[in-house]
């Protein structure tokens, strides 16, 4: 069974502070996404990755295939970053199809 | 980057109607369309993938008879949600991949659906 775990569940931190996200996942996955939720709904996808390391400006997110785990890193953590942050392993649905299975999320509240 | 768009952004209906979203790929072809549904305070479920002029696939416990999906281009997948009821009161989301095969998934900023 595909499953996806995310921790923690809820994170507070102070401005400034460097956060981190953990997702852990059950079997062989094609690439696993970190999205961010904002309330009101609205998903912004931050990164796709299906090996290694990728950063964009504060933002930085890994993967390790062996270890079946993924984490995103947050550098000096701002307001601004309060969102739900959600991983979603890609896995083979059959052919060339793909089904993401999400993690529950982690709400993040930064406060200053 | 990939724009995905979806209207209405909310919409409140009468229980025993019908409602229908639209989800648009902005600047891409979409060769398959996903829809979920996120609950308050929950995760994201899948509730059916369309694929370009054929039928959509739906996940198990989605009734495909209330949840009418029609993908007729590459651009435009619909959501009609029929004779709705306050549980189908929920947040819809879809997503788009540009080709088959692509695991990058670009998503719409939702729909927020009320019956009341």
């Amino acid at each position: 069974k595909n499953e996806v775990e995310q921790s923690p569940q809820n994170l507070t931190a102070q401005e400034g502070e460097f956060i981190t996200i953990n997702c852990s996942y059950s079997v062989g996955i094609s690439a696993l996404h970190w999205l961010q939720q904002h309330p009101g709904g609205g998903i912004v996808s931050l990164f796709m990755l299906s090996s290694g390391k990728k950063k964009h400006g504060r933002l930085i997110a890994t993967i390790n295939i062996q270890e079946k785990h993924s984490s995103l890193h947050i550098t000096a953590s701002h307001p601004r970053d309060s969102a739900v942050y959600i991983c979603a392993a890609a896995f083979n649905s059959g052919g060339s199809n793909y089904k993401l299975t999400f993690g529950k999320g982690t709400l993040l509240t930064v406060n200053p | 980057g990939a724009v995905v768009s979806q209207h209405p952004s909310r919409v409140i209906c009468k229980s025993g109607t019908s409602v229908k979203i639209e989800c648009r790929s902005l600047d891409f072809q979409a060769t398959t369309m996903f829809w979920y549904r996120q609950f308050p305070k929950q995760s994201l479920m899948l509730m059916a993938t369309s694929n370009e002029g054929s039928k959509a696939t739906y996940e198990q416990g989605v009734e495909k008879d209330k949840f009418l999906i029609n993908h007729a281009s590459l651009t435009l997948s619909t959501l009609t949600v029929t004779s709705a009821h306050p549980e189908d009161s929920s947040f819809y989301i879809c997503s788009a991949t540009e080709g088959p095969g692509a695991y990058e998934q670009y998503f719409g900023p939702g729909t927020r659906l009320t019956v009341t």
